[in-house]
């Protein structure tokens, strides 16, 4: 089955403590996202990357680093500097900047980070 | 700043009634999508609207897309129960990422 693979559905962090979340997609997609989601609230963009070896900031990006090494694999890493990390993570990716593209974002069915 | 809006926010109809949600954007764009979120859940595609006048419609559901007015609708005809659920709309941002409203809460109320 084609699709896009977050693990762990549910994370506990300790304070100051840097945690890692996978997301893996099988779909061939060049384009891969990580979004953050606080209770009640929309999506807000925290890294981006168009291809392998490539990533951007996104809006909220301070607190976070990721790497994108393989094309399937985008991880984020959730460090001690971002002081709220508690909310649920979602992982996406879409076909990307081809002639024709801009599919929709396919998303994984996301990561629970909560603070203890 | 690409910005997108949604109104209303929170929605709460009666099961069999019609509403309208609208998503407005600031800046030029022929790429549309809807998409649902049940609670504690991911986000799910509806629909995907790719030039000016496109229409699609899934069920109950219809979205349309008006790129000079920048402008989409997503109506809901004869609402039930199951179409509670959070509903998104997001814009293309020129190829790189993509940006969310701030999503509609719906509830069909019995």
């Amino acid at each position: 089955d084609g699709g896009i693979t977050q693990s762990p559905k549910y994370l506990f962090r300790k304070e100051g403590q840097n945690v890692t979340l996978s997301c893996e997609q099988n779909l061939n997609h060049d384009a891969m996202y990580w979004y953050r989601q606080d209770p009640g609230q929309g999506l807000r963009l925290i890294y981006y990357s168009q291809i392998v070896n490539d990533f951007q900031k996104g809006d909220i990006a301070e607190g976070y680093s990721v790497s994108r090494e393989k094309k399937e694999s985008f991880p984020l890493t959730v460090t001690s500097a971002q002081k709220n990390p508690t909310a649920f993570y979602l992982c996406a990716s879409s076909i990307g900047r081809h002639i024709g593209g801009y599919t929709e974002a396919f998303f994984g069915q996301g990561t629970r980070l909560t603070v203890v | 700043e690409l910005k997108v809006e949604q109104n209303p926010l929170f929605l709460s109809m009666q099961e069999g009634k019609n509403y309208t949600i609208y998503c407005n954007y600031s800046t030029t764009s022929d790429r549309l999508y809807w998409y649902r979120q049940d609670p504690g859940k991911s986000l799910e595609s509806l629909f995907v609207l790719l030039s000016n006048g496109a229409v699609k419609q899934e069920g109950r559901l219809m979205a349309s897309l008006d790129t000079k007015a920048r402008l989409s609708t997503l109506h809901i005809t004869a609402a039930v129960h199951d179409l509670s659920a959070t509903y998104f709309c997001a814009v293309n941002n020129y190829g790189q990422n993509f940006v969310f409203g701030p999503g509609t809460r719906l509830s069909v109320l019995p």
